[in-house]
C-alpha cells in the first residue's frame, strides 16, 4: 500500500530562520511526486512536481528535492507569509493522490 | 492549467439531510476526484470520477452516501446523503494527472449540526 509520512507534524521559525521539511514515501512505480502549500478555509495550492531522484525545483525562497525515498522542501529565509500546511503527495499508476498529514509551518515576525 | 468553481463555499445542514456539492471546470477533462478532508486532516480520495461510466470509489467510501454524477467533460457533483455530524469536513474536488499535476477547487466547508 502506497504510504506517505511527512515531518515534522508542525514546525515555528523566526522569520528568517531556514529550515527543511520531509516527505518519506513508498509507492512502486513512482510517476509523480506533489507538494502544496494550503492556507486555512482553502483549497491546496500547487507548487512543485518532481518525477525522477534527483530532480530539484525553485521558486521564491521554496526549493523541493527528491531521491528515491523521500523529498525534501527547503525553505531559504521564510517570511510571516510563508505560514500555512504544506503538503506532499505521490502518484503511481492509478493516477490518483496519495497525501501525507502535512506539516504546519508558522513563522514569527 | 485549469480553473476550478466550487459550490457551496461552505453549509451548516440537519443531519439525516443530503448536500449537493457541484464543480465547474474551465476545461475539458477526463478525470474529475473528489476528496474529504475532516478537521485536522490531510486529503482522502473518496471517488475518481470519469465521463460516460460509474465512478471508481476507494475503500471505505460506498456510492450511496456518497453519489456522484459526472454528465459532461466540464461538470461533476457530489452529494452527501443522510449526513451525520460525522460528515462534518471540507470536500475538494480537483483535476489533473500525473504529467501535468492536478488543481483543486477551493472546497465546500460541511458541518451537520
Amino acid at each position: 500500500e502506497d504510504q506517505v509520512t511527512q515531518s515534522p507534524e508542525a514546525l515555528r521559525l523566526q522569520e528568517g530562520e531556514s529550515s527543511s521539511l520531509n516527505c518519506s514515501y513508498t509507492v512502486s512505480g513512482l510517476r509523480g511526486l506533489f507538494w502544496y502549500r494550503q492556507d486555512p478555509g482553502k483549497g491546496p495550492e500547487f507548487l512543485f512536481t518532481l518525477y525522477s531522484a534527483g530532480e530539484e525545483k525553485e521558486k521564491e525562497r521554496l526549493k523541493a528535492t527528491l531521491t528515491k525515498k523521500e523529498s525534501f522542501l527547503h525553505i531559504t529565509a521564510p517570511k510571516p507569509e510563508d505560514s500555512a500546511t504544506y503538503l506532499c503527495a505521490v502518484t503511481q499508476g492509478a493516477q490518483k493522490l496519495v497525501f501525507g498529514q502535512g506539516t504546519r509551518l508558522t513563522i514569527n515576525p | 492549467s485549469a480553473v476550478i468553481s466550487q459550490k457551496p463555499s461552505r453549509d451548516i445542514c440537519q443531519r439525516g439531510t443530503s448536500l449537493t456539492i457541484q464543480c465547474q471546470v474551465d476545461s475539458q477533462v477526463t478525470m474529475m476526484f473528489w476528496y474529504r478532508q475532516q478537521p485536522g486532516q490531510s486529503l482522502t480520495l473518496i471517488a475518481t470520477a470519469n465521463q460516460g461510466s460509474e465512478a471508481t470509489y476507494e475503500s471505505g467510501f460506498v456510492i450511496d452516501k456518497f453519489p456522484i454524477s459526472r454528465p459532461n467533460l466540464t461538470f461533476s457533483t457530489l452529494t452527501v446523503s443522510n449526513m451525520s455530524p460525522e460528515d462534518s469536513s471540507i470536500y475538494l474536488c480537483s483535476v489533473g494527472e500525473a504529467n501535468y499535476g492536478y488543481t483543486f477547487g477551493s472546497g465546500t466547508r460541511l458541518t451537520v449540526v
